[in-house]
């Protein structure tokens, strides 16, 4: 399995981007990068995903290492409702159907 | 349009009492199924995952088990609950490759 390491915890203030990094050291050629975020009482949601080029979309972009070793997500204007957790996960060939999530990162929004 | 149906959202039952919670998805074919589990203030834990019917993929070989009777239903069982089982069960899909998982609004077993 391909494991990824992410921050337990981060923080930041309402209106200011925030980064979130995630670790995928064992990452396989062929396996992209997922993110999700879970609210409160929520089931996750996806965020972003991609392979090599950075991405964007109307949630968020991902800048993704050259080396494919790690990842950032990034949030341009963090708004008090982006607070939850947010897992990085590997998906595609090599990962399989078996996808599992670490811990991920609590990102608290402070107005 | 795709969507996921989870229920019941909240469930409190005793201990040594069965359980069965159900999980269907419309709009699709042939999806890869999971269960995850979460305790409080903890991560997603893998229970199950099945890639088509009857096929069943074991994480946890305790007092739980799934079944796919049909291609887009999957259920997860117990004969007898424990306290640890209590818990936030979420059920998820996707396609093959490297599409994206989408949850079920999960259901919130308390074993009493």
């Amino acid at each position: 399995d391909a494991k990824t390491t992410q921050p337990n915890s981060m923080e930041s203030n309402e209106e200011e981007p925030v980064h979130l990094p995630c670790n995928h050291s064992t990452i396989s050629g062929t396996d992209y990068i997922h993110w999700y975020r879970q609210l409160p009482s929520q089931g996750p949601e996806y965020v972003i995903h991609g392979l090599t080029s950075n991405v964007n979309n109307r949630m968020a972009s991902l800048a993704i290492a050259e080396d494919r070793k790690s990842s950032t997500l990034i949030l341009h204007r963090a708004t008090l409702r982006d607070a939850a957790v947010y897992y990085c996960i590997p998906q595609g060939e090599t990962s399989g159907s078996r996808l599992t999530f670490g811990e991920g990162t609590q990102l608290t929004v402070n107005p | 349009s795709q969507t996921i149906h989870q229920w019941p959202a909240t469930l409190v039952q005793p201990v040594g009492s069965p359980l069965s919670l159900e999980c269907t998805v419309e709009g699709t074919s042939n999806p890869n199924l999971y269960w995850y589990r979460q305790a409080a203030g903890r991560g997603l834990q893998l229970l199950f995952y099945s890639v088509g019917i009857g096929q069943i993929s074991s994480e946890v070989p305790q007092n739980l088990s799934a079944s796919r009777p049909q291609d887009r239903q999957f259920i997860l069982s117990s004969k007898k609950l424990l306290l640890s089982d209590s818990g936030f069960y979420l059920c998820a899909w996707n396609l093959r490759g490297n599409s994206p998982l989408h949850f079920g609004n999960g259901t919130r077993l308390t074993v009493t």
